[in-house]
């Protein structure tokens, strides 16, 4: 049972355009989300979060959207970069413990062509 | 900035063999965690671990699978007597708070034959 889905395995953009990332969950437990972005090799690094009793979180060229009626976050990156190039996992927590595990989503590869 | 290390990055053993993944979480953090991935697949919660205690832990993390911190720094994933299906990269990762993000490590490839 995927409580995080991202159904987007990968996504191509164009150097300069806005890169929308999408990612849906089931559980309505969840109340904390989070995007990690992961080169080859390397562990996953963390980019943005969002709590659910926010719509919007924006960090630089990174805002995080959250939908909650219709369980839906996406992440904007814009511009995107060359170097954005990479995995990106959506993640979810429930009950605002970062001790409980979090819930990754499978990723979607982010490719910017220039 | 500090980071997560992981050792060793890549470990190649036999089926039935025990393994002991490291790691060194970031200094003031308090709350560990270890996570797989197996080829291909989404990234799995494995354990978390607080006080010195598991805190929780996934059906995946089962009686072959348990945590140590021997000491102030270390924090170890043993798998007893490895399986063909247990071959994936562990990531291991901490944080300051209960609900602060994660730090991962760049995790090791354990590869079981």
């Amino acid at each position: 049972d995927q409580q995080v889905k991202q159904n987007s395995p990968s996504l191509s953009v164009q150097e300069g355009r806005i890169s929308i990332l999408n990612c849906d969950y089931t559980n309505s437990m969840f109340d904390y989300f989070l995007w990690y972005k992961k080169y080859p090799a390397e562990g996953p690094t963390f980019l943005i979060s969002i709590s659910s009793i926010k719509d919007k979180n924006e960090d630089g060229r990174f805002t995080v959207f959250l939908n909650k009626s219709a369980k839906h976050l996406s992440l904007h990156i814009v511009p995107s970069q060359p170097g954005d190039s990479a995995v990106y996992f959506c993640a979810a927590s429930a009950m605002g413990g970062g001790a409980d595990g979090l819930t990754f989503g499978k990723g979607t590869h982010l490719i910017i062509q220039p | 900035e500090p980071e997560v290390t992981q050792t060793p990055s890549h470990q190649v053993t036999q089926m039935g063999q025990e393994v002991i993944l490291r790691c060194v979480p970031i200094s003031n953090h308090l709350y560990f965690y270890w996570y797989r991935q197996i080829l291909g697949q989404k990234v799995e919660f494995l354990v978390s671990f607080y006080n010195n205690e598991i805190s929780e832990k996934s059906e995946i993390f089962d009686d072959q699978f348990s945590v140590e911190r021997p000491d102030g720094s270390n924090f170890t994933l043993k798998i007893r007597s490895t399986k063909l299906e247990d071959s994936a990269m562990y990531f291991c990762a901490s944080s300051g708070q209960n609900n602060s993000p994660l730090h991962f490590g760049n995790g090791t490839r354990l590869t079981v034959t």
